[in-house]
């Protein structure tokens, strides 16, 4: 099946600093979502995002879908943005609902 | 308005005992599923309904049953449960996207089962 690497898979910020996440996958998808998961365990859909940019306030997502890899763009960080972020991606056909998780980017925002 | 709604939020059984976790969705979403979290193994899929009448397998559908009762409620069940299965239990729901499949996810609070 296709294989989801986020990286890295810690990463401790200073409330105001910015940082990148990545999501690389082994195949072709066609559905690409990222995540947070609070620290109390709630999942949150940040983005649906297949290919192309978008941006949520804060926070924003590039998809290249031709070199097999997503983008999470955190800027001025907040202690709220603390938690786990998951890329999930989708691939066509008969697993088309079947989105496979990534182990996730664990960040912590200190004060 | 209350999105995904999962009963029980914690539940502690023992080895062989049966239980099904309930699942119930107002966003009028066609698909809904049930995954679980492992420490380490981000979320794995059970099982799908991807419309009202219909269920697949996912990634780790052993030990589980799962039926969609309509097209709010998704119930999985446990029939003869053991320790692999303590896990954190989450449910979903998602619009269709034609050819794409799954559009959207969005999660309920899970619910932690703990076997022992």
């Amino acid at each position: 099946g296709i294989q989801v690497e986020q990286s890295p898979p810690d990463l401790i910020l200073q409330e105001g600093a910015n940082s990148t996440l990545r999501c690389n996958f082994s195949d072709s998808v066609n559905n690409l979502q990222w995540f947070h998961q609070n620290p109390w365990g709630q999942l949150i859909n940040l983005f649906y995002i297949p290919s192309g940019t978008k941006q949520n306030g804060r926070l924003s997502a590039t998809t290249v879908a031709t070199e097999r890899y997503s983008l999470l763009y955190i800027s001025s960080s907040q202690t709220t943005d603390s938690g786990v972020y998951f890329c999930a991606v989708g691939i066509s056909g008969a697993g088309s609902y079947q989105l496979t998780f990534g182990k996730g980017t664990k960040l912590s925002v200190i004060p | 308005n209350a999105g995904v709604t999962q009963t029980p939020k914690f539940q502690v059984l023992k080895t062989g005992q049966s239980m099904t976790l309930q699942c119930a969705q107002d966003m009028n979403h066609n698909s809904m599923y049930w995954y679980r979290q492992d420490p380490g193994m981000g979320l794995r899929l059970i099982y799908y309904s991807a419309s009202e009448g219909t269920t697949d397998k996912g990634e780790v559908p052993n030990g589980y049953n799962v039926s969609r009762l309509n097209k709010r409620e998704f119930s999985l069940r446990l029939e003869s449960a053991a320790p692999s299965q303590t896990s954190v239990y989450f449910c979903a729901s998602s619009t269709h996207r034609g050819r794409i499949g799954t559009g959207e996810l969005f999660f309920g609070e899970g619910s932690r089962l703990t076997v022992l």
